[in-house]
């Protein structure tokens, strides 16, 4: 299995308050993804990043910050928590992008409930 | 209406048997196609890549329809394992992201 950990595994949090969530990966790889999972949809991009401090916004990214300072580490911030927010978040990795299509790798996710 | 759409099921098919489910994308400039494969409360992983000339790994067998917009995933022989959820992905080559169906989830009985 690809080196992915997400920290924390659960959380539970109020409206208004900011979360952190963070993904690590030991593979050098350069592509790194925030994925929303919710019931009937699919999985939703966020943010992803192509590099050190390179990031993009995805379809749903409103309401949510990254930052990638070092290759390995990609943190997704939730500014104010809202309930709508309330999802499981996977991260991925890839090792490129570009005009083919390389394999995306999951972490096994966060769940995160906003009360 | 949704980019990749697929049957949300849940498909309940007994041991043994041959199962099949079809994912329908609407951007017909799509690239590349492939299937996941989540496990209940798992993250999901890449079960294989659909070929235009359709490509077939053991029990499993993957189809693309170009002109109808279809990809389609068989599987035979069906096992208790295969139990969970599959995805149908879209490679967008405009903006180099993947596009994710909700799932077909798929139950295996003894």
């Amino acid at each position: 299995d690809a080196g992915i950990t997400q920290s924390p595994r659960h959380k539970v949090t109020e409206t208004g308050t900011p979360v952190t969530l963070r993904c690590h990966q030991t593979e050098n790889h350069r592509y790194m993804y925030w994925y929303r999972q919710d019931p009937g949809h699919g999985l939703r991009l966020i943010h992803y990043s192509y590099g050190v401090k390179d990031t993009d916004k995805g379809e749903v990214s409103d309401g949510y910050s990254v930052s990638r300072s070092k290759t390995e580490d990609f943190l997704l911030t939730l500014e104010s928590a809202t309930s709508s927010q309330t999802s499981v978040y996977f991260c991925a990795i890839s090792p490129s992008s570009g005009d083919s299509y390389n394999e995306q790798f999951f972490g096994p996710g966060t769940r995160l409930t906003v009360l | 209406r949704k980019e990749v759409e697929q049957d949300p099921g849940p498909f309940n098919v007994p041991e043994g048997a041959t199962v099949a489910f079809n994912c329908t994308y609407s951007n017909s400039a799509s690239q590349s196609f492939f299937w996941y494969r989540q496990d209940c409360r798992k993250e999901p992983k890449l079960l294989m890549s659909v070929y235009s000339s359709g490509n077939e790994d053991g029990r499993f067998t993957a189809q693309l329809n170009r002109a109808s917009q279809y990809i389609s995933l068989l599987i035979r022989d069906s096992k208790l394992s295969d139990s969970a959820t599959y995805l149908c992905v879209v490679f967008m080559d405009s903006n180099y992201q993947l596009i994710w169906g909700a799932g077909t989830k798929l139950i295996i009985k003894p």
